[in-house]
Order: structure tokens, then C-alpha cells, then sequence
């Protein structure tokens, strides 16, 4: 597609659940990168790929955030057991490569009730 | 984490003024980028520039870069209410593997006609 795109637009699910994030990056782009940005503040690294391979999960908040970009094409992200804290805009960007500017989707609006 | 802290957190000038919004950061760094956001929206990329630079102009845009001081600013000339929006910079931070973009917490710019 022309861009990044992102999918649900908004998610609200109840405490306790599970929700999958997805990214579809810019056709070609190899780096691949997941924020989050709370109302007012910048966005919150969490962790970004080369291709497939992960290269820094260190942003992840805890163990019940993972991310996924098995084929180096679209990635998943998932959080487990959902908590309110979590409720935030999820962005994901990518790029051509490192360094290059990034290009954002529009992000999913995370609702924990 | 972030790196990369802009000054001031809010400006509110007329149209046809000068905006500057400084950014500071702490470590080594290769590139810094600035992007602008509106209302909430996905994040725009305004401009790069290498550390090896000191000064970069796009348009209306002046972005200058002290690595001494480990700072930049961004100078928006002759200002429209367009530019209403918040203003990131986001510096390549090294990580355990390869380099991941960090960003400030941003500059709310505030133009009136």
C-alpha cells in the first residue's frame, strides 16, 4: 500500500483479555518499529525490527507485551492479560533501512475497561 | 527511555512570527530527526540531519545541531496556523543491537492569525 497501516483503529477489550496489534509497513521497508504514545507525551519506544529478526524487545513494558514479524513483512503486536495501565495509541513505523526517517500509520487507540 | 528533551513544552505565537523550539539529548548520537504531529494524528517526518552537520534548512524549516552541547534547535520561519502542532526530535540511540529512534516529549506550538 502507500503506507503504514494499522489495524483495528480502535480496540477496546475488557481487563484480562488478550489483543493482537497489526502492522502492515510500507511494501520494501526492512526496519519496522512499535511505540506507544500516551495522551500529551511523546511516543514510548518498544522495540523494532530488521526483517524478521528482532533486534531490541528492551522497550517492552513486561512479559505480556511480545512482537512478531515472522515473513520481515507485517508484524503483530500482542499484549496478554490486558491491564487499564495499557491503555494508550499504539504506532508502528518503518523505513527503507537505518538511518532514514520513519513512516507512521495511524495507530490503534488501546481501551482497557 | 527517552533521550531526547524539547524546550520550550509549550509556544504560542502569531502568524508571520519565528518559532524556536530547542531539543537536548545525552548520549552520542548519529542523526537527529524532527517530526511534527497534529492533534493527535500520525507523526510527520520534517527533517534529518547527520551529526557531522551543523545546520540543515528545508523550506521554512532551519534545523541547527551542537554536538558539543549535545543540542538542536528547530526555527520555523514566518509562521502559519498550520503549524499548529506538536513538534518531536528523535535522536538514533545505540542499543544492544544496532540503533533504535527515541523521542522527546515534544514542543506544543501554538499559531494564531
Amino acid at each position: 500500500g502507500a503506507g503504514v497501516s494499522q489495524s483495528p483503529r480502535y480496540k477496546v477489550t475488557k481487563r484480562g483479555q488478550d489483543v493482537a496489534l497489526r502492522c502492515d509497513p510500507i511494501s520494501g521497508h526492512v526496519s519496522l518499529y512499535w511505540y506507544r504514545q500516551a495522551l500529551g507525551q511523546g511516543p514510548e519506544f518498544l522495540t523494532y525490527f530488521n526483517y524478521e529478526a528482532q533486534q531490541d524487545k528492551s522497550g517492552l513494558p513486561n512479559d505480556r507485551f511480545s512482537a512478531e514479524r515472522p515473513e520481515g513483512s507485517i508484524s503483530t503486536l500482542t499484549i496478554q492479560r490486558t491491564e487499564q495501565r495499557d491503555s494508550a495509541m499504539y504506532r508502528c513505523a518503518s523505513s527503507p533501512g537505518q538511518p532514514s526517517p520513519l513512516h507512521f500509520g495511524n495507530g490503534t487507540r488501546l481501551t482497557v475497561t | 527511555s527517552q533521550q531526547g528533551e524539547e524546550d520550550p513544552q509549550a509556544l504560542s505565537i502569531q502568524e508571520g512570527e519565528n518559532a524556536t523550539m530547542n531539543c537536548s539529548y545525552k548520549t552520542s548520537i548519529n542523526n537527529l530527526q524532527w517530526y511534527r504531529q497534529n492533534s493527535g494524528r500520525g507523526l510527520v517526518h520534517l527533517i534529518l540531519i547527520r551529526s557531522n552537520e551543523r545546520e540543515k534548512h528545508s523550506g521554512r524549516l532551519r534545523v541547527t545541531l551542537d554536538t558539543s552541547k549535545k543540542s538542536s534547535s528547530l526555527l520555523i520561519t514566518a509562521s502559519r496556523a498550520a503549524d499548529t502542532a506538536s513538534y518531536f526530535c528523535a535522536t538514533d540511540e545505540l542499543r544492544q543491537a544496532g540503533t533504535a529512534l527515541i523521542f522527546g516529549k515534544g514542543t506544543t506550538l501554538s499559531v494564531s492569525s
